[in-house]
């Protein structure tokens, strides 16, 4: 099963449009780390937030805000007022640790299309 | 500061041959982590090295492999190469083990198998 989902496979928006990017995640453990990543069409993965189980905080970061929900195991990801520059996929992840040590795993990642 | 650096950008190789891609991580990051992206399967975790230990290893064959320098640089190895292997490995470095940290990513290396 996966552990990480990202329903969303390719979204387009208008410029200026906000948009909502959904991750479901999946885990026994009490202790765990969520993360969102961005990759742009260079291909390098570019870190966006890491979020521990025990801070539901949301966090805004300029136009960027997320909103982490234990109740539904969501983490989502806002962008405000969409810029051509933010088109890229976007990966949520989750790590927890096994008795196998730490596990990292990723979503199938949301591509984002800003047209201008 | 520079960050993280994998050499080759892009390979090419031919099935049964074997590929050794480098990373040279960010000065100060001890740990380096392989990962391996295709179209099929996304991205998926291959394994974490620190203090030149492997300390987590995803669910590869044994024809993957690494190792980790004194200097934190790790190399990655796979041996007689598939068709199937053809994908965008990439890098990454954190201050420390465990995915707790932040990670940097690098650009990747583009192997292509024919």
């Amino acid at each position: 099963a996966q552990k990480v989902t990202q329903a969303q496979t390719e979204i387009s928006v208008v410029e200026k449009e906000d948009v909502t990017l959904d991750c479901v995640y999946e885990t026994r453990d009490t202790t765990y780390y969520l993360f969102w990543y961005k990759q742009p069409p260079s291909g390098e993965l570019v870190f966006l937030i890491r979020r521990n189980s025990f801070d539901e905080q949301n966090e805004i970061s300029g136009r960027y805000s997320w909103n982490f929900q234990k109740s539904t195991s969501s983490f989502n990801f806002t962008i405000t007022a969409s810029q051509v520059v933010d088109s890229a996929v976007y990966f949520c992840a989750l790590s927890e640790a096994s008795n196998t040590g730490n596990q990292f795993y990723f979503g199938t990642g949301t591509s984002l299309t800003v047209i201008p | 500061k520079a960050g993280v650096t994998q050499t080759p950008r892009y390979l090419i190789k031919t099935r049964g041959q074997q590929v050794t891609l480098s990373c040279s991580p960010i000065s100060g990051h001890r740990s380096v982590s392989w990962y391996q992206q295709t179209p099929g399967q996304g991205l998926q975790f291959l394994f974490e090295y620190f203090s030149e230990t492997q300390r987590n290893k995803g669910n590869f064959p044994g024809r993957f492999s690494g190792r980790q320098f004194s200097n934190s640089r790790s190399e990655m190895n796979v041996s007689t190469l598939e068709l199937g292997d053809s994908a965008l490995y990439l890098c990454a470095s954190s201050l420390s083990e465990g995915f707790n940290y932040g990670y940097t990513f690098g650009s990747g290396t583009r192997l292509t198998v024919v």
